[in-house]
């Protein structure tokens, strides 16, 4: 299985800071990396594809890039509503894995 | 838009089969190339996938869970449904179904999820 491994497990921010959070798989995947975004007690929401593809709706405030086992995803400006977890997905090889989760925090 | 919608029992008994079922409004299940998924959520941790089943009714389960679990889909009903058998505590989770893209792998969008407790 490729194991995902974000960091930092949790970080604090204030509204209007830039934020990142990384996402290294435990072998290569290409591009095949996706980012969600979950509030608590809802499902999560896709936010990039394809390592940096911004899903349709999506603030363009948040970006992805990386490839192959380093990936990172940025939000600029940080509004109010973008508190919440972030898992990262790897969709090369199955079994499908998720990250452990970065908790974005006040 | 597509819509999913998790049912199903929200307590289950140690030992027993949990049977869940995702009903897709918005659009048809049977949608060539179309597939969808199962991914869980134990309380506080993180998503954990289940399987994935295709409109022609393929499947591919994750291997931890493969001896354990029944995906399958029923046309007539647009909906797709998850059996998971000798359940114990560590299946108590949140269980949510989604539309899953198998170009980039992406699932949305998702069920707002259902809670099933696995206790005597």
């Amino acid at each position: 299985d490729i194991q995902m491994t974000q960091s930092p497990s949790s970080v604090s921010a204030s509204v209007g800071d830039r934020v990142t959070i990384t996402c290294r798989a435990s072998q290569g995947i290409s591009s095949f990396l996706v980012w969600y975004q979950q509030k608590s007690g809802k499902a999560p929401k896709l936010l990039i594809y394809d390592a940096s593809t911004l899903h349709s709706g999506v603030p363009s405030r948040f970006s992805g890039s990386g490839y192959g086992t380093d990936f990172t995803l940025t939000i600029n400006s940080l509004q109010p509503e973008d508190f919440a977890t972030y898992y990262c997905q790897q969709a090369n090889s199955f079994p499908l894995t998720f990250g452990q989760g970065t908790r974005l925090e006040i | 838009q597509l819509q999913l919608q998790e049912s199903g029992p929200g307590l289950v008994k140690p030992s027993e089969t949990l049977s869940l079922i995702c009903t897709v409004s918005g659009g048809s299940i049977s949608t060539t190339d179309h597939y969808w998924g199962w991914i869980r959520q134990p309380p506080g941790k993180g998503l954990e996938w289940i399987g994935s089943i295709s409109f022609d009714g393929s499947t591919i389960y994750s291997p931890s869970l493969k001896s354990r679990i029944t995906i399958s889909v029923d046309s007539s009903k647009n909906q797709f449904s998850l059996k998971l058998s000798s359940m114990t505590a560590a299946d108590t989770a949140v269980y949510y179904c989604a539309d899953w893209n198998t170009s980039s792998g992406w699932f949305d969008p998702w069920g707002q999820g259902t809670l099933v407790t696995v206790s005597s």
